[in-house]
């Protein structure tokens, strides 16, 4: 099946600081979404984006399908922003089998 | 517009005992509904799915079972808990139409086993 590998494993950032985290998958995907997971255990829809660039606020994201990665930017971060970051994927071949990254774990220091 | 609910919230179990977690979800009809198990400090493991009324699909062999009695609804069971079955397990809906699958979860059960 479809691996699913993020990068870094762990990040600690200062207040205002930017970062980008990396998502790499290992074949052709159907859909591709980001969340953070805050502290609560809460899972937030930040990004649904199989192919191209969008912008929320301080946040965006662009998915290169033919290359397989897709990239998450947080600017001028904020504690807020703590918590884990987790790339999903939709199995091409596997009907509606999502498959989760292992997440980036993110600390934002005031 | 679309909401998702869990319950119960948190729950503690001795092993052995039977166990039950509902999943409903309003203002949509007809979603895929999906089932996953988090362990502390990792990703999620997606479960179960259903595409309909009594469809489930399994994913991983284990200790529990699932249901989808009506259109809405998503129960989790099990008959004898394990200490493995200990985690923090979250309910997700999707439209179910055509290409377009986005994922939204409820706020999750956290399980433990003693």
């Amino acid at each position: 099946g479809i691996q699913v590998e993020q990068s870094p494993p762990d990040l600690i950032l200062q207040e205002g600081a930017n970062s980008t985290l990396r998502c790499n998958f290992s074949d052709s995907v159907n859909n591709l979404q980001w969340f953070h997971q805050n502290p609560w255990g809460q899972l937030i829809n930040l990004f649904y984006i199989p192919s191209g660039t969008k912008q929320n606020g301080r946040l965006s994201a662009t998915t290169v399908a033919t290359e397989r990665y897709s990239l998450l930017y947080i600017s001028s971060s904020q504690t807020t922003d703590s918590g884990v970051y987790f790339c999903a994927v939709e199995d091409r071949t596997g009907g509606f089998k999502t498959i989760f990254g292992a997440g980036t774990r993110l600390f934002v220091k005031a | 517009s679309q909401t998702i609910h869990q319950w119960p919230a948190t729950l503690v179990q001795p092993v052995g005992s039977p166990l039950s977690l509902e999943c409903t979800v309003e203002g949509t009809s007809n979603p895929n509904l999906y089932w996953y198990r988090q362990a502390a400090g990792r990703g999620l493991q997606l479960l179960f799915y259903s595409v309909g009324i009594g469809q489930i699909s399994s994913e991983v062999p284990q200790n529990l079972s699932a249901s989808r009695p009506q259109d809405r609804q998503f129960i989790l069971s099990s008959k004898k808990l394990l200490l493995s079955d200990s985690g923090f397990y979250l309910c997700a809906w999707s439209s179910g139409t055509g290409y377009y699958n986005e994922q939204f979860f409820g706020p999750g059960t956290r399980l433990t086993v003693l």
